[in-house]
């Protein structure tokens, strides 16, 4: 049982490039969502999905795509990269009932140079 | 006010001692909130989860307690082991909310 997976773990990208962070999970988890971790600041919410076909906005969602085709995927692309959205991303996943505590991927790191 | 705030930044515990986190909320539509422990390198992993209705949950050597007057919350960890370093996390959201607010975080380091 994989969980929550993600790729690539690194990844440098040049300003204004663009990209897509992979998520998969095989858990069957209804709700995904992505933070980034910044220093001092904790996790911070950009998208989230409740199934498929079904996004929305978090807290920062500037610069930042997503779609939903399957339960299974949730991919994050940066549209055109700045130095700001140098991070680590974690992807998360959850069921929708009962205890819906997270399970999260091991996460990307990206720089933006 | 969606703002979870989260205490000390860092702590320094020594081995068979009780670490204490505490965390602040505004919000009182949040009914849900966990604790998650990241080792580096790591994602976050829930640690440890409590709902309003009571004022104490324990599992094993952690237990959350919470004082839903006071809108606040907080982790003990006791006899606090060098495994037990890591980056703890304290959230909270609401049912149906999907939003999960985190603290900034807590770096816990246990001296052997």
């Amino acid at each position: 049982n994989a969980g929550v997976t993600q790729t690539p773990k690194f990844q440098v990208l040049k300003t204004g490039q663009s990209m897509t962070l992979q998520c998969a999970q095989d858990m069957n988890h209804e709700y995904m969502s992505w933070y980034r971790q910044d220093p001092g600041m904790g996790l911070r919410l950009i998208h989230y999905s409740v199934g498929a076909g079904i996004t929305d906005q978090g807290e920062v969602p500037n610069g930042y795509n997503v779609s939903r085709s399957t339960t299974e995927d949730f991919p994050l692309r940066l549209l055109s990269a700045a130095p700001s959205q140098t991070s680590v991303y974690f992807c998360a996943s959850s069921a929708l009932r009962g205890d819906y505590g997270y399970t999260f991927g091991s996460g990307t790191r990206l720089t933006v140079v | 006010q969606q703002q979870v705030k989260q205490s000390p930044q860092s702590l320094i515990v020594q081995k068979g001692g009780i670490s204490i986190i505490n965390c602040a909320y505004e919000n009182t539509a949040f009914d849900y909130f966990p604790w998650y422990q990241q080792f580096p390198g790591k994602g976050p992993a829930l640690l440890i989860a409590i709902r309003p209705d009571v004022s104490e949950k324990k599992e094993g050597r952690f237990t959350i307690s919470f004082n839903k007057s006071a809108k606040q919350f907080s982790l003990h960890i006791m006899d606090s082991q060098p495994g037990d370093s890591a980056t703890y996390f304290c959230a909270a959201d609401h049912t149906g909310g999907f939003k999960t607010i985190f603290g900034a975080g807590t770096r816990l380091f246990v001296k052997a």
